[in-house]
């Protein structure tokens, strides 16, 4: 079966440093891998998603992931984090099933 | 483009009431799916459909369930409401199941009480 890991449940980082959030996923072969962002009291957005080729992926918003089949992570970055990016990030994996199977996600706190 | 509409929005229910939630694409999706959403566990399917005229159980479905009558519409019922059962839903879609790029409501609040 296949299962998504987010191992920091929230992530405070101040406004214009560097940001990474972690994502594992377990699954034998190459799995298809998104990102999405809901904002409070929205739905979830797509980020980015990786099928297959070039690893590291843009995104809208800033936004890149790198898939790293030897770490079965697939690990969300922006260089320069903005105040409107405080939110909550999902990642999730389809591994040849008809659904998306998320991660439980990690909060984004920006201070000042 | 409307996307995906969710009705309603808010709704309190009564221990043992029943209600259905409303959700309605206008992308010509073939696949529907319905999510909860509660702190800390993230998205939980609890059943989906690849086509007009089917379902499928998902992740916990027990409690629920769901027709697929019109390709447009999916429709998520709780025959006997319970506390366990307060949460946001989600429903989505998607064209195909090829990566499954997934386009969601704004979502449905349920309270039971």
């Amino acid at each position: 079966a296949q299962s998504v890991t987010q191992p920091d449940i929230h992530i405070t980082v101040s406004e214009g440093a560097s940001l990474e959030l972690r994502c594992n996923y377990s699954y034998g072969a190459t799995p298809y891998l998104f990102w999405y962002v809901q904002s409070p009291g929205q739905g979830l957005q797509l980020l980015l998603k990786y099928f297959s080729g070039d690893t590291l992926v843009q995104g809208i918003k800033g936004f890149e992931a790198e898939f790293k089949r030897s770490q079965s992570s697939f690990n969300l970055r922006k260089p320069s984090v903005h105040w409107s990016d405080a939110a909550e990030y999902f990642c999730a994996v389809n591994s040849g099933y008809s659904t998306l199977t998320f991660g439980k996600g990690t909060m984004l706190l920006v201070s000042p | 483009n409307a996307g995906v509409t969710q009705t309603p929005k808010f709704r309190v229910l009564k221990t043992g009431q029943s209600m259905t939630l409303l959700c309605a694409q206008d992308m010509n999706h073939e696949y529907m799916y319905w999510y909860r959403q509660d702190p800390g566990m993230g998205l939980r399917l609890i059943h989906y459909s690849v086509g007009e005229g089917t379902t499928a159980k998902g992740e916990v479905p027990d409690g629920y369930n769901v027709s697929r009558l019109k390709k447009q519409n999916f429709l998520l019922g709780l025959e006997s409401a319970a506390p366990s059962q307060t949460s946001v839903y989600f429903c989505a879609s998607s064209y195909s199941d090829r990566g499954n790029v997934l386009t969601f409501g704004a979502g449905s609040r349920l309270t039971v009480l």
